[in-house]
């Protein structure tokens, strides 16, 4: 069966540090992959996409970016956190409809 | 895009009774649309999702309909219990594709507190 992984789970960092989040899938090829932002409310907002390695897709510009350096790993990063940067990040895959999340990494930027 | 309304924002239901949350899209070439439950702390969790070439679903006691003309979906939960108590998502997934490659990019509701009281 598939997992998602995602590290660390919490992480409180100062403002203007830098951020790398990982995302790993197990048990699935090719998947889809996706970074979604839970700020202190309740909506899911899409930040990246992959559809493969080395294919990123932003849907809201900002100063964060992602990569795919493998097929089942997806990478959050940030050159400096911004204050708003805070929040709760998960990562999700999917093959075709069904997306499916990871535990998810609570940050919160001081 | 994909524009996707939820109503209500918040419900309080006293266990036993039934839960309806009710969300609209705008898109009339989305085809699919699941429901995330997420409880406080963890990750959103599937619960039920329907196809656009599906009028209703169900799944011991919860239920979707889809309407497609009228462009709404909703969840249905009957018999409440206190651990249903958590935020709802619906969404819906447009087609979209990425480089030759279609992917399910889901449009998400802004999500329904519920809470059941004992």
């Amino acid at each position: 069966s598939q997992t998602i992984h995602q590290w660390p789970a919490t992480l409180v960092q100062p403002v203007g540090s830098p951020l790398s989040l990982e995302c790993t899938v197990e048990g699935t090829s090719n998947p889809n992959l996706y970074w979604y932002r839970q700020a202190a409310g309740r909506g899911l907002q899409l930040l990246f996409y992959s559809v493969g390695i080395g294919q990123i897709s932003s849907e809201v510009p900002q100063n964060l970016s992602a990569s795919r350096p493998q097929d089942r790993q997806f990478i959050l990063s940030s050159k400096k956190l911004l204050l708003s940067d805070s929040g709760f990040y998960l990562c999700a895959w999917s093959l075709w409809e069904t997306q499916y999340f990871g535990p998810g990494t609570r940050l919160l930027v001081l | 895009g994909e524009n996707v309304e939820q109503h209500p924002s918040t419900l309080s239901v006293q266990e036993g009774d039934s839960a309806v949350i009710k969300c609209t899209y705008s898109d009339s070439a989305s085809n699919y649309f699941p429901w995330y439950k997420q409880e406080l702390g963890k990750r959103p969790q599937l619960i039920i999702d329907i196809r656009s070439n599906v009028g209703e679903k169900k799944d011991q006691r919860i239920a979707v309909t889809l309407n497609k003309t009228a462009k709404h979906f909703s969840l249905h939960i009957t018999e409440t219990q206190p651990e249903d108590s958590a935020v709802y998502f619906c969404a819906a997934k447009g087609v979209a594709n990425a480089g030759g490659t279609s992917y399910g990019k889901l449009t998400f509701g802004q999500g329904t507190i519920l809470t059941v009281h004992p």
